[in-house]
């Protein structure tokens, strides 16, 4: 079965300081890879993912992750963090496909990341 | 464009009785997918939608349906509410032109069971 873990439940970091946010999975096949962020009170909105190709990955509000698959690890990272970036993270991998298109998401336990002024 | 809209956006009920809630995909998009967030479980794939079409279904108890409109609205059920149920129910949809997985969340539906 399709999974991902968030090994920290919360991760600090000050600001203008790098950040990152751990995540691994265990999949079937080619993985299609996703971030999430959740601010309090609302919902997910889409970081970024990763499908083929370069296994560095841009997105949006400066996040990037690094695809590695022999450690099967899919990173999130920042150069310089912001007290904005505050928020919960979740870590997501699509489903295995069995014949039928899906967009069912399995996502990680979540890591809180809190920046500090 | 307006985003996704669920209602309601808080909501307490009782054991034992039912719930519907309501969610309004942005304009255009046909795929819609439910999930269930909690402390304990996280978040939890309930059931994907698309042209009212059950695609996907999760894990869930019976009690637990869903179904979607010819406009690609959709509406969740839950009957004989059980105190477990109380968590935040987000509704997200895809653009069929976007990527797999690429999905646009509601700020969800808030139930809490007494």
């Amino acid at each position: 079965a399709q999974s991902v873990a968030q090994p920290e439940d919360q991760v600090n970091v000050a600001e203008g300081n790098p950040l990152t946010v751990k995540c691994t999975y265990s999949v079937s096949g080619n993985p299609y890879l996703f971030w999430y962020v959740q601010y309090p009170n609302r919902g997910l909105q889409f970081l970024l993912k990763y499908i083929t190709g370069d296994n560095l990955v841009k997105g949006s509000y400066g996040f990037e992750a690094e695809f590695n698959k022999s450690q099967t690890s899919f990173h999130l990272k920042k150069p310089s963090a912001l007290v904005s970036d505050s928020a919960l993270y979740f870590c997501a991998v699509r489903d295995r496909d069995y014949g039928g298109a899906t967009n069912k998401l399995i996502f990680g336990t979540g890591t809180l990341l809190a920046v500090q002024p | 464009k307006a985003g996704v809209t669920q209602t309601p956006r808080y909501l307490i009920k009782t054991r034992g009785q039912q719930v519907t809630l309501s969610c309004s995909p942005i304009s255009g998009h046909r795929s819609v997918s439910w999930y269930q967030q909690t402390p304990g479980q996280g978040l939890q794939f309930l059931f994907e939608y698309f042209s009212e079409t059950q695609r996907n279904k999760g894990n869930f108890p019976g009690r637990f349906s869903g179904r979607q409109f010819s406009n690609s609205r959709s509406e969740m059920n839950v009957s004989t509410l059980e105190l477990g149920d109380s968590a935040l129910y987000l509704c997200a949809s895809r653009s069929t032109s976007g990527g797999p997985g690429e999905l646009f969340f509601g700020e969800g539906s808030r139930l809490t069971v007494l």
